[in-house]
């Protein structure tokens, strides 16, 4: 069965420095999407991704943020400068069509220290 | 901006017990979506419902929406360990908003 993954599981860094997340969607669906979910808290929308560009995002994806699809396969998230806060799982899920069944990662647990 | 409230927060129950968690919106859904979600994993999607006053049944599971669009039910018969998880009620518009979650232990 198809699925979305993602690398790496884990991540740790130090306070400031950049990470980059990856994401390997499902091959025919066209909708990208990240998401994260703080320890214990809900899951919260980061940003959406479709024709190369992105849909829609949200207060959270600030301009440390960005998006990518550098070779036509991984879906990457940057975090630029990371910040303690930013600590949580990041999922990544990808849709077929718009508003169609979204298929999940495992996530990346991203631990900034 | 559209809030999701869930209830309970936790609940830990006995297999073979009922259960029902609910899901309230501060507006009417898009379309209604329930996920389930195990530690380390990514949530998996249970259901949509679109229509108010739709029923759908999963095996065990029966899932219920209000017919003003704004609330959704969760009924779990003879609750089993395997049913163990988190559990997410979504809005589907482009992207998915989801509810604060309850989370759900079975005991054995």
């Amino acid at each position: 069965e198809p699925e979305v993954t993602q690398t790496p599981s884990h991540q740790v860094t130090q306070m400031g420095q950049e990470v980059i997340l990856r994401c390997v969607p499902i091959s025919n669906h066209l909708y990208f999407y990240w998401y994260r979910q703080i320890l214990g808290q809900k899951v919260e929308f980061l940003v959406s991704f479709y024709n190369n560009e992105i849909s829609e995002k949200s207060e959270i994806f600030d301009d440390q943020f960005s998006v990518e699809r550098p070779d036509g396969s991984n879906f990457t998230l940057k975090i630029r400068s990371t910040k303690l806060e930013d600590s949580a799982m990041y999922f990544c899920a990808t849709t077929r069509d718009r508003n169609t069944e979204a298929f999940f990662g495992q996530g990346t647990r991203l631990t900034v220290v | 901006t559209q809030l999701l409230e869930q209830s309970p927060q936790f609940l830990s129950i006995q297999e073979g017990e009922n259960l029902t968690v609910y899901c309230n919106s501060s507006s009417v859904f898009s379309s209604l979506q329930w996920y389930r979600q195990e530690p380390g994993e990514g949530p998996v999607l249970l259901v949509t419902v679109v229509t108010g006053g739709e029923v759908k049944k999963l095996k065990r599971l029966t899932f219920q929406f209000g017919d003003a669009r704004k609330d959704s039910s969760l009924h779990i018969t003879a609750a089993q360990t395997g049913d163990t998880g988190l559990y997410l009620c979504a809005d589907n518009t482009d992207k998915l908003i989801f509810g604060t979650g309850t989370r759900l232990q079975v005991f054995p």
